[in-house]
């Protein structure tokens, strides 16, 4: 079946580096993604990684992923408090024409001076 | 270039009432998605739609929710009577195509069933 798991929560010193991490179920998704949610609003694409590519580089992102291991992480250079969010990990699944996205239940994380 | 609309922003009812949200998808966006998020998880997608046909609503709970999208733009999701466990957020994505491509969000309609 398909699922996405999560750690619930991550707390980091402003400067540092934050590591969210994901493993997924499902062999065939071709991409995966990261979004971020703020309190009250909507989910913002943060970046996303096609299935043959282990690793993207995004300005203060860093996205790795392990398919054989079915690990997806994200890693946010010199993380500021502006980072604290709830941050998601979305596999595509499904076959056919229309794919859906599947979530992880989400990393909150505390950014702190 | 305009976001996802969706409105209203927040909705209480109490139980048995009927309750309809409504999104506007970014202009030229041919597959709709609305999405149910309960508080501490994570979206699950409630049904799909690709310009005015449904592609994918197996998540649906048929017996209370509809959605619509009347001339493949507009889109209203129903749900007739509401239940406590609906109280959640409703968000609204649109994706140029139906093929997987990027999902971008609507700021969401808070409900709460009392």
């Amino acid at each position: 079946g398909e699922d996405v798991e999560q750690s619930l929560f991550l707390s980091v010193r402003e400067g540092d580096s934050s590591v969210i991490n994901c493993t997924y179920t499902d062999s065939s998704s071709t991409y995966l993604y990261w979004y971020k949610q703020e309190p009250g609003a909507g989910l913002q694409l943060l970046t996303y990684i096609f299935s043959n590519m282990d690793m993207k580089q995004d300005q203060r992102l860093t996205v790795l992923l392990n398919k054989k291991d079915k690990h997806l992480s994200l890693r946010i250079a010199d993380t500021q408090t502006g980072d604290s969010a709830i941050y998601f990990c979305a596999e595509r699944a499904g076959s056919g024409g229309y794919n859906k996205l599947i979530f992880g239940a989400g990393t909150r994380l505390a950014v702190h001076p | 270039e305009a976001g996802v609309a969706q409105s209203p922003r927040y909705k209480i009812i109490e139980k048995r009432q009927s309750v309809a949200f409504w999104c506007n998808p970014i202009s030229g966006h041919a597959t709709l998605y609305w999405y149910q998020q309960i508080l501490g998880q994570g979206p699950k997608l409630l049904i799909q739609f690709q310009n005015n046909g449904v592609v994918d609503d197996s998540q649906l709970p048929k017996d209370r929710f509809s959605a619509e999208r009347l001339k493949g733009v507009d889109s209203t999701l129903k749900i007739q009577p509401a239940k406590l466990e609906d109280s959640a957020v409703y968000l609204c994505a649109s994706s140029p195509a139906g093929r997987g491509d990027t999902q971008y969000f609507g700021p969401g309609t808070r409900l709460t069933v009392l």
